[in-house]
């Protein structure tokens, strides 16, 4: 049940932009996004709902494709700050647990 | 509210022994997620409350481990006779169960098993 992300790992320079996905063999009701740090934990993103919605804030934004199960990380104008590991997190309804991916590491260079 | 707690932050065991492990979540919020982390790997789900009631717990955890929210509020995760195998971070997690909100990780606990 654990979600596939694509690409495993990539490499920007500043100010490029990049598109990470999420999959489910399952159909789901939600996909969580959260990036973190080296020694730090997880920080929530955003959270989409099944619906088809996309949202986003600042340079970061997210769609989801309830029809095909998946969804996409859009970090466009990337900044220094962005390197992380992003993981996206699925729920399979309103009640159940979250099942996160193996993640993306994100590395931006100057 | 400072927001979700781990304690303690670091513990080294020798292989065998039982460790207890604390999880302070945001006093508001009724579910509370338990996850094993190891370098490069994704959150690996263990387990989880609504308010006081575990509500599943991973097939793939052994009988080894065991966690517990009594009165719904902080919770426990218990590690006996611990291996090798269960050195990992072991994070907590809190979140709202009302139309679905982000959950909020606490800072860990780093768990080394000589």
């Amino acid at each position: 049940q654990q979600p596939v992300q694509s690409p495993q790992a990539v490499i920007l320079r500043e100010g490029e932009d990049a598109v990470i996905n999420c999959s489910s063999s399952k159909a789901l009701y939600s996909v969580h996004w959260y990036r973190q740090k080296h020694g730090e934990a997880p920080v929530f993103l955003m959270i989409l709902l099944k619906g088809g919605e996309q949202k986003g804030h600042d340079k970061i934004s997210a769609s989801f494709n309830e029809k095909k199960q998946q969804s996409s990380l859009y970090l466009t104008a990337s900044q220094l700050s962005y390197s992380g590991t992003y993981f996206c997190g699925t729920e399979m309804s309103s009640y159940d647990k979250v099942i996160f991916g193996p993640g993306t590491s994100l590395s931006v260079i100057p | 509210d400072t927001g979700v707690s781990q304690d303690p932050r670091h513990k080294i065991t020798k292989r065998g022994q039982n460790v207890t492990f604390r999880c302070d979540p945001i006093s508001e919020h009724n579910r509370l997620y338990w996850y094993r982390q190891t370098l490069g790997q994704g959150p690996e789900f263990l387990t989880y409350f609504q308010n006081e009631a575990q509500l599943e717990k991973s097939r793939l955890l052994s009988d080894r481990f065991s966690a517990e929210r009594p009165k719904g509020s902080f919770s426990t995760l218990e590690i006996q006779r611990t291996e090798q195998g269960d050195s990992a971070m072991y994070l907590c997690a809190s979140s709202l169960v009302r139309g679905n909100t982000e959950a909020f990780f606490g800072q860990g606990t780093r768990l080394t098993v000589v």
